[in-house]
């Protein structure tokens, strides 16, 4: 079945640091990969999205590429704020059987920037 | 544009008591809807999900149910809660399958 894994956190950074949290997954077929970010108390909005090999997501700084050879989905960004301290999903969609798609979340990393 | 609403926001409830959160979506038809719970320091469970009126797929036997009595409304109920109900009880649409997903801002469920 389909699985994504992400690296354990939690992740302290200072600000202006640069970030960088690892994804990898697996799946059958070509599936969309997802960054989701969860702020304390609320829901999960969408950070960004590619849904082919080669493909760069790319919103508030974040960035990711889809890299089929080595099943990655890596969630970087340049200089991080205060303002970024928050959970990061990484999620693929791809068929799960029996004519369904699902989004297959991985377990989620905690992010803390401290001024 | 799409919004997706959930309420109540909050709701503490005992043991064995019944429950029903609500879930609806503005600004598009056919949504593909989606009840997932989060629990403390873990990641998302998808535990139900529909493509249409009246047709719900259920991911994890539980005592948990779904239903969707109109196009854009998705409700969670349970007959008797559980300890283990406790969570952070997420609805999300999509135009589609495998299309990408929208949450709503949660429902925190506290069973005592």
């Amino acid at each position: 079945g389909n699985s994504v894994t992400q690296m354990e956190g939690p992740v302290t950074l200072s600000e202006e640091a640069f970030l960088t949290i690892n994804c990898t997954y697996t799946a059958t077929g070509y599936p969309s990969l997802f960054w989701y970010v969860q702020y304390p108390g609320e829901g999960l909005q969408l950070l960004l999205k590619a849904t082919k090999a080669d493909d760069k997501g790319s919103n508030k700084g974040f960035e990711a590429t889809y890299r089929k050879e080595t099943t990655s989905f890596h969630l970087e960004k340049g200089s991080v704020q205060v303002s970024d301290s928050a959970v990061y999903f990484c999620a693929l969609s791809g068929y799960s059987g029996a004519g369904s798609y699902q989004l297959t979340f991985g377990k989620g990393t905690k992010l803390s920037v401290i001024p | 544009s799409q919004t997706i609403h959930q309420w109540p926001a909050t709701l503490v409830q005992p043991v064995g008591s019944p429950l029903s959160l609500e879930c609806t979506v503005e600004g598009t038809s056919n949504p593909n809807l989606y009840w997932y719970r989060q629990a403390a320091g873990r990641g998302l469970q998808l535990l139900f999900y529909s493509v249409g009126i009246g047709q719900i797929s259920s991911e994890v036997p539980q005592n948990l149910s779904a239903s969707r009595p109109q196009d854009r409304q998705f409700i969670l109920s349970s007959k008797k809660l559980l300890l283990s109900d406790s969570g952070f009880y997420l609805c999300a649409w999509s135009l589609g399958p495998g299309e990408t997903q929208y949450f709503g801002p949660g429902t925190r469920l506290l069973v005592l």
